[in-house]
């Protein structure tokens, strides 16, 4: 079972509705991530964040999308309005600096969204 | 420009055979690490094998193996024994730099392995 946990599993919406991901990362990883994989394609990173503050969301689609990690903890990713090529898995990924080796991710589950 | 390669969209193989599935990559940083994740139906991304760009020898993870060959910019995975359960998708990625925690990794559009009985 994924240490990393993250909720929906699964999420089907409307085409313009809001959808609103969580994540909890293996306790103690500063850094987090969420990337998007499109089904048939690798995992693309949308954002990055090293405790509360984001080093890294150049890919994040940023008139629709939002991600927050308010206390450096748990992170939650917002698409407001959804478009129907948001239909994706989003994974949340957490690493902890120094432990070998190094740059290694640890996955949750994912969060799979179809937008109809 | 595509920093990982993949170019086996799927493979296929018996069980108990081997089988390789290839990874190039494009980097102009000396120092960089190399993975190689397993996606099952499920989802969830599973760690399987690392190298990095200063070994010097190849890493192996019992049946897992990575044939790195650095001149020509490549770290294909290698595949023992093959069972029913290592059906599943396939990522190579790329992290790179030392790692100082603010590093990414970048994946490969990933390749299917089906293992047949």
């Amino acid at each position: 079972e994924a240490e990393v946990a993250q909720s929906p599993r699964y999420k089907i919406t409307e085409k313009s509705q809001a959808v609103a991901f969580w994540c909890d990362p293996i306790s103690g990883h500063a850094t987090l991530y969420w990337y998007r994989q499109i089904l048939g394609q690798g995992p693309e990173l949308l954002v990055q964040f090293q405790d509360e503050s984001v080093v890294d969301d150049s890919q994040l689609p940023k008139d629709r999308f939002s991600a927050e990690r308010l206390k450096g903890v748990d992170s939650t990713l917002k698409i407001q309005p959804a478009e129907l090529g948001d239909s994706a898995m989003y994974l949340c990924a957490s690493s902890l600096f120094g432990r070998p080796p190094p740059g290694e991710l640890f996955f949750g589950e994912g969060s799979r969204l179809t937008v109809l | 420009a595509q920093k990982i390669t993949q170019t086996q969209p799927g493979m296929f193989v018996q069980e108990k055979e081997a089988v390789t599935l290839d990874c190039t990559y494009d980097t102009s940083d000396p120092s960089y690490g190399l993975f190689w994740y397993k996606q099952p139906s499920s989802g969830e991304m599973i760690f399987l094998i690392y190298q990095g760009s200063y070994d010097q020898q190849n890493a192996t993870e019992g049946r897992y193996s990575l044939n790195f060959q650095k001149a020509r910019k490549s770290a294909n995975l290698v595949i023992s024994a093959s069972q029913l359960g290592d059906s599943a998708m396939y990522f190579c990625a790329m992290r790179e730099g030392r790692g100082t925690g603010f590093q990414k990794l970048v994946f490969g559009t990933g390749t299917r392995l089906l293992v047949s009985p």
